[in-house]
């Protein structure tokens, strides 16, 4: 059990590219979830996959933003035509199921758009 | 719709005492999960605590014990002879098929 890894760390990148995420979750955990924080405040929820299927997806998250967990494996996080506003730490998080299920975290990528 | 508030921005403490931590959350649910994580600077954010709505017995882990008010719908965490190691920032977390986060309280140590 290495815990989940995300890739890349940081990214830097310039106003109206798209960008791409990655997070590989711990090889037994079926449910995975993204959050957003941005500086002094709690990450915040995007959208968590059982398995391959994206259950919910939060209506914060505009068009620009998908993710896909293509074979209930590793996921990604894709941000089009990024903006400002998108700077942030994206986070990514795998447990084994909800309820009590502890949520295990990645270190996160830092996204800096400029 | 369910929030999850952290009044207290930072906080410290002198090592070795004891410190309290406050979070309150909003929701319409019985059955509910409550966690609080630590999230040391630039690290990963781990697990501390959590607690089973359903139960009446407040949680506890070594040093680091919960009130669980379900009426009040609070769910303070007590941290006792605190140490530099503890300096974090903190979360409190509602879970109901997804989490919910505080804005977090960063706590720190003094020795």
């Amino acid at each position: 059990d290495t815990g989940v890894s995300q890739n890349p760390r940081h990214k830097i990148t310039k106003r109206g590219q798209n960008v791409t995420f990655r997070c590989d979750p711990i090889s037994e955990h079926n449910r995975l979830y993204w959050y957003r924080q941005t500086l002094g405040q709690g990450p915040e929820f995007l959208t968590y996959f059982q398995n391959e299927a994206q259950l919910e997806k939060s209506r914060l998250l505009s068009d620009r933003f998908s993710a896909e967990r293509p074979k209930g494996s590793f996921s990604t996080l894709e941000i089009q035509r990024t903006e400002q506003g998108d700077s942030a730490m994206y986070l990514c998080a795998s447990s084994l199921g909800s309820g009590a299920y502890e949520q295990y975290f990645g270190p996160g990528t830092r996204l800096t758009v400029t | 719709a369910q929030t999850v508030t952290q009044s207290q921005p930072e906080m410290s403490v002198q090592e070795a005492e004891t410190v309290t931590l406050s979070c309150t959350y909003d929701t319409s649910e019985s059955d509910y999960y409550l966690f609080w994580y630590k999230q040391p600077p630039s690290r990963q954010m781990i697990l501390v605590i959590r607690q089973e709505a359903y139960k009446q017995q407040n949680a506890t882990e070594n040093r680091f014990s919960v009130n669980f008010q379900k009426a009040a719908k609070s769910f303070s965490l007590k941290i006792s002879d605190s140490q530099l190691g503890d300096a974090a920032m903190y979360f409190c977390a509602y879970n109901f098929n997804k989490f919910y986060f505080g804005s977090g309280t960063k706590l720190n140590v003094k020795p």
